[in-house]
């Protein structure tokens, strides 16, 4: 039973280009939730989904970033125009339920960011 | 809102000697509570949570956790650590009874010593 899988683990992307870093959640979990760590800084929730729902929003930046959890296939982050302080580990964890009913979450390794 | 204050950035702790990670909390509504581990360079595995009943919370590799709702704590402790608990721990707040995201704290580094 595979656990949550993030590609790719390590991503180097010049400023200005597009960075695409999928997740696919463990098999039965419908929840997927992105989040940013840098040093020092702990985890930063950016966004919520349910299969083709945004849920919660509330941490991704207006601009650049969106996000997708479509029927088929992994949830995506996309970043457009990167710049250096995009810089970052971001990762995905997947739920079975919401964590209301105290569901904790599964994670992926992460998928490094550097831009360069 | 939710909001988790982990006190310490780092600890220091001998091997074989006993250590707690201090965790507070914050919130209006009543939450379930959590602690995280992550190894370098890899992602968040579950320790343990507390949803209810008993205070005391025992996890994996020897961990165990005390709910403590008068000082809003949380906090991690371990009677002998090994080598191999060297770390980052974050304790982690989702409010209970609403799907919602989970809130974590900036993270304790373990550091034992030989």
């Amino acid at each position: 039973n595979a656990g949550v899988m993030q590609n790719p683990r390590h991503l180097v992307r010049r400023r200005g280009q597009e960075a695409r870093l999928r997740c696919s959640p463990m098999k039965g979990h419908s929840h997927v939730y992105w989040y940013r760590q840098l040093p020092e800084e702990g985890l930063k929730f950016m966004v919520y989904l349910q299969k083709e729902n945004i849920i919660d929003e509330s941490g991704m930046p207006k601009e650049r970033f969106s996000a997708e959890f479509p029927k088929e296939g992994p949830s995506i982050l996309r970043i457009q125009q990167v710049v250096r302080g995009d810089s970052a580990a971001y990762f995905c964890a997947s739920s079975p339920r919401g964590t209301g009913r105290g569901y904790g979450y599964t994670f992926g390794s992460g998928t490094r960011l550097t831009v360069v | 809102a939710q909001s988790v204050t982990q006190l310490d950035s780092q600890v220091p702790v001998f091997e074989e000697a006993p250590v707690e990670l201090r965790c507070n909390y914050s919130s209006s509504v009543s939450v379930y509570l959590f602690w995280y581990v992550q190894y370098p360079n890899q992602g968040l595995q579950l320790l343990l949570k507390y949803l209810s009943g008993s205070t005391l919370v025992k996890g994996i590799n020897g961990f165990e956790a005390e709910f403590n709702k008068s000082q809003t704590s949380f906090h991690l402790r371990k009677p002998s650590v090994h080598i191999s608990d060297t770390a980052e721990y974050f304790c982690a707040v989702t409010p209970m009874n609403r799907d919602d995201k989970i809130i974590f704290g900036k993270g304790t580094r373990l550091h034992i010593l030989p």
